[in-house]
């Protein structure tokens, strides 16, 4: 199946400061990303969907001014995760979908973000 | 509303069979996925019907029933390395992912 890679795998950091995270798919081009997050023993969460070149499109309650997302390529999306507070602190999650005719989502590996 | 439903946790014996069912209600269907989740780690694909019927892949199988919007994944032979949880997610008519909760499978010796 298709690849998709998440950098850093683990971060931790102060509360106040900023992070990114990188989602890559490495043998596809996706046309659309999706982040994701997940608290303990919870479901995933869509947090916003991201279509290569446009704005992305926030799930109700996430706070697009928080967590600013870039598609700027098939290939890559970030999320950064602005002043960071502990309640922050998630396992995130992006998937990847190219386009055809196949719905299947590819998912990265996952960021655990730890906010101190 | 949207909603998939799934049990919260399921227990079973090294080598023998468990069935985990899904039962949704969404707005257009355009597929149901079923993936594996490890503790700490991202799911993995396991299986995707969209027309009615058994797809059967090695040790796993998945069905699915449009009509009575019901779904199971089947596990045979369970392992130890198959405790896990088992999300059931449905693509709705806006290609978008509805998640169920999860279900935890806990293999015993």
């Amino acid at each position: 199946g298709a690849v998709v890679s998440q950098h850093p795998s683990r971060v931790i950091c102060k509360s106040g400061t900023s992070v990114k995270i990188e989602c890559r798919s490495l043998d596809f081009q996706a046309t659309t990303m999706f982040w994701y997050r997940q608290f303990p023993k919870q479901s995933l969460m869509l947090m916003a969907t991201s279509n290569e070149g446009s704005k992305a499109t926030y799930e109700q309650g996430v706070e697009k001014d928080k967590f600013l997302i870039n598609h700027a390529s098939l290939t890559l999306s970030t999320l950064t995760v602005t002043s960071a507070h502990p309640e922050d602190s998630s396992f995130y999650i992006c998937s990847a979908r190219g386009g055809g005719e196949s719905n299947e989502q590819f998912f990265g590996p996952g960021t655990r973000l730890t906010v101190l | 509303g949207q909603n998939i439903d799934q049990p919260t946790e399921m227990t079973a014996t090294e080598g023998a069979i468990v069935q985990i069912n899904c039962t949704y209600q969404t707005s257009g269907f355009n597929g149901l996925f079923w993936y594996q989740q490890h503790a700490g780690e991202a799911p993995t694909f396991l299986s995707y019907n969209v027309l009615d019927g058994l797809e059967e892949k090695g040790r796993f199988s998945s069905f699915l029933s449009r009509s009575k919007g019901y779904s199971y994944l089947l596990l045979k032979e369970l392992q130890m390395k198959d405790s896990a949880s088992y999300l059931c997610a449905v693509m709705d008519s806006n290609y978008q992912l509805i998640w169920g909760a999860g279900t935890k499978l806990i293999i015993k010796p």
